[in-house]
Formats: C-alpha cells, structure tokens, sequence
C-alpha cells in the first residue's frame, strides 16, 4: 500500500503568490521525483533528486531531498495559470529494487484569479 | 520525439469482456510497467517488465495479465472484465541502470459498466 503522505491534498491560492508542497514517510527513499499531471495526460516529470540534502531547480520549480531521506518538498514560485494541476511526489524505496516507484496521493493546484 | 503511446484512449465496456490495452514506446528503454489511478489512491503498480523474457507481479496484479511482444510493446489484459477495474490505466518506461526516472503515455481511461 501506499508509503508516502503527501500534503496538503489540494490548494486554492491567488495568481502570483507562492506554493509549497511536501511528501513524507516512515521509510527511507534513495530517489525523490515530482511528477506534474494535467486533466487527460499522463504524469509529466518535472525533478528528479538523488541525494540527501540535494536542492534543484527547474524554472519557477524548487525541490530538495530531505537530509533523513524521510521526504521531499517542492516549491513553485509566482504561479501562473498553466500551473493548475495535480502533483505527485513519487520515489523509489531503499532496497526496493527496480519495482516501480511509490507514488503520493497528489495535491491538486487550483489558481483563482 | 521519442514517445509512450497507448492504444485505446478510451474504452467502454461491459463484465465479463477480455479487453487489451496496449502500450508502445520509442525511447529504446528495456523496462515497462502498468499503473492504474483511482481518485484518491495516486498511482498503483499493476506488472512490471525488465526486458522481453522478464515479467514480474506489482501491487494489484490480481484479476490482470501482461505481455511483453517486443522490446518496445508491454500489453495489459483484463480477462474477464468486473465494475471495480473501472480506473485510468498509465504505461511507463524507464532505462534500466541509468536513474528510477519514468515516463509515462497519455492514459487510457476504462469504464466497465
């Protein structure tokens, strides 16, 4: 069953302002991505992070790997419209082999404006 | 551009039916897998694959079979189709001792009435 607690399950926020998002577990992960899903598509990868502490951006997006490789958040910065969707925190578990990854519930991004 | 593509996008049909999706990719990867979404319950793996002679069972195999054609096709199949399979059906692809990155096709969304 699923390992990861992602939070918050949806926000409303304002054109402009800033969005922040977490995924945490109880077991450790040696892969963190952050996958962006929108209406009819697959998931799109938007970050891949592979070591503890490790920060990365992608444009207006900002993620790190948690020190106790325990979890993940990702940052967007003034958001846009084109960044309503829904965002999957996923990773691949230690010692979990090449069996698929563990995937968040999401967290659906809704813009007002 | 290289790409996953699946085969129905959508599909209506009734219990008890055998129904195949079908999933190609050119991006020369050797690993595919099969997720199902439901609202609420993020991704879940269904059967993964390595390579053309390698199938192994994922999360809720139960009630699904696979078949890996070719290095470039892995199918799904719903033997005798029930309500609750209801569900969007995601492929994906990954290169094998590279990164835990997956790609994703665009979905196929099955209705079982």
């Amino acid at each position: 069953g699923q390992q990861l607690n992602q939070s918050p399950q949806s926000m409303f926020i304002q054109e402009g302002e800033d969005v922040s998002m977490n995924c945490t577990s109880s077991s450790i992960f040696n892969t963190w991505l952050w996958y962006k899903q929108d209406p009819g598509e697959g998931p799109v990868l938007l970050i891949a992070l592979y070591k503890a502490g490790e920060l990365t951006s992608n444009g207006r997006l900002t993620a790190q790997f948690g020190i106790t490789r325990k979890d993940s958040f990702l940052n967007i910065s003034a958001s846009i419209p084109s960044d309503v969707g829904i965002y999957f925190c996923a990773g691949q578990l230690q010692g979990g082999g090449a069996d698929g990854l563990t995937f968040g519930k999401g967290t659906h991004l809704i813009i007002q404006p | 551009d290289a790409d996953v593509t699946q085969t129905p996008r959508n599909r209506i049909t009734k219990t008890g039916k055998r129904i195949m999706l079908e999933c190609s990719q050119t991006k020369g990867h050797d690993r595919m897998y099969w997720y199902r979404q439901d609202p609420g319950l993020g991704l879940r793996l269904i059967y993964y694959s390595f390579d053309v002679k390698d199938i192994n069972k994922g999360e809720i195999s139960d009630g699904y079979s696979v078949s890996r054609q070719a290095q470039a096709k892995f199918s799904l199949s719903l033997e005798s189709a029930i309500p609750n399979q209801t569900a969007l059906y995601f492929c994906a692809t990954s290169l094998a001792g590279v990164t835990n990155e997956q790609f994703f096709g665009p979905g196929t969304r099955l209705t079982v009435l």
